[in-house]
């Protein structure tokens, strides 16, 4: 089992390029999770998805941030146009079910300049 | 109150001290419960979930207080190994989507 795989692991981009994120579930998880880690705010939940549908996004900072699960072994994270407040880590996790912990991504260490 | 929150520390503890720290809880209809370990610059990785009768796994133990809304990691006999950040995680809002205190970053001295 590869684990969960996310490209790329280090992104530096200019103010106002559009950045995706991408995601590689672990096989047979049904969910999958983003988040954001920086060290004023830990790790923020942006957006979740349960059998490929988008459950609650609540969490996405604004409108610059969207995400897709086009079918159960892929999923992006686009940020477009992107802000120097948007450098963070960001983290793709996949779970079996609510009752079992998450397993993690190695992350994409974005910079915005 | 916070969702989840912890002690950031640092917690300076000598190699083979038993070192303990807590994590309380807004939602008082979570469910369920985890210690998540970060070592610096790598990604969470689950330490041990967290049970009602409370559990162990090896010199790791968790408990679960639900009248006072938190729980507990004891460590015995650290090793310096054991250095990294813990994270108390709680499924906050009694969905799916699980919440993560900052973490108590703890430094094993030799």
């Amino acid at each position: 089992d590869a684990g969960v795989i996310q490209s790329p692991r280090h992104e530096v981009t200019e103010m106002g390029q559009e950045v995706t994120l991408r995601c590689k579930p672990i096989s047979g998880h049904d969910y999958l999770f983003w988040y954001r880690q920086t060290m004023m705010r830990g790790l923020e939940l942006l957006i979740y998805f349960n059998n490929n549908v988008p459950i609650d996004d609540s969490g996405m900072p604004e409108d610059r941030f969207s995400a897709k699960m086009p079918n159960a072994s892929f999923s992006t994270l686009k940020i477009q146009p992107s802000e120097p407040r948007d450098s963070a880590v960001y983290f793709c996790a996949t779970s079996a079910g609510r009752n079992y912990g998450y397993t993690f991504g190695s992350g994409t260490r974005l910079t915005v300049v | 109150r916070k969702e989840v929150e912890q002690d950031p520390g640092p917690f300076n503890v000598p190699e083979g001290a038993t070192v303990a720290f807590n994590c309380t809880y807004s939602n008082s209809a979570s469910q369920s419960f985890f210690w998540y370990r970060q070592d610096c610059r790598k990604e969470p990785k689950l330490l041990m979930s967290v049970y009602s009768s409370g559990n162990e796994d090896g010199r790791f133990t968790a408990q679960l207080n639900r009248a006072s809304q938190y729980i507990s990691l004891l460590i015995r006999d650290s090793k310096l190994s054991d250095s990294a950040t813990y994270l108390c995680v709680v499924n906050a809002r009694g969905a799916d989507g699980l919440t993560f205190g900052k973490g108590t970053h703890l430094i094993i001295q030799p």
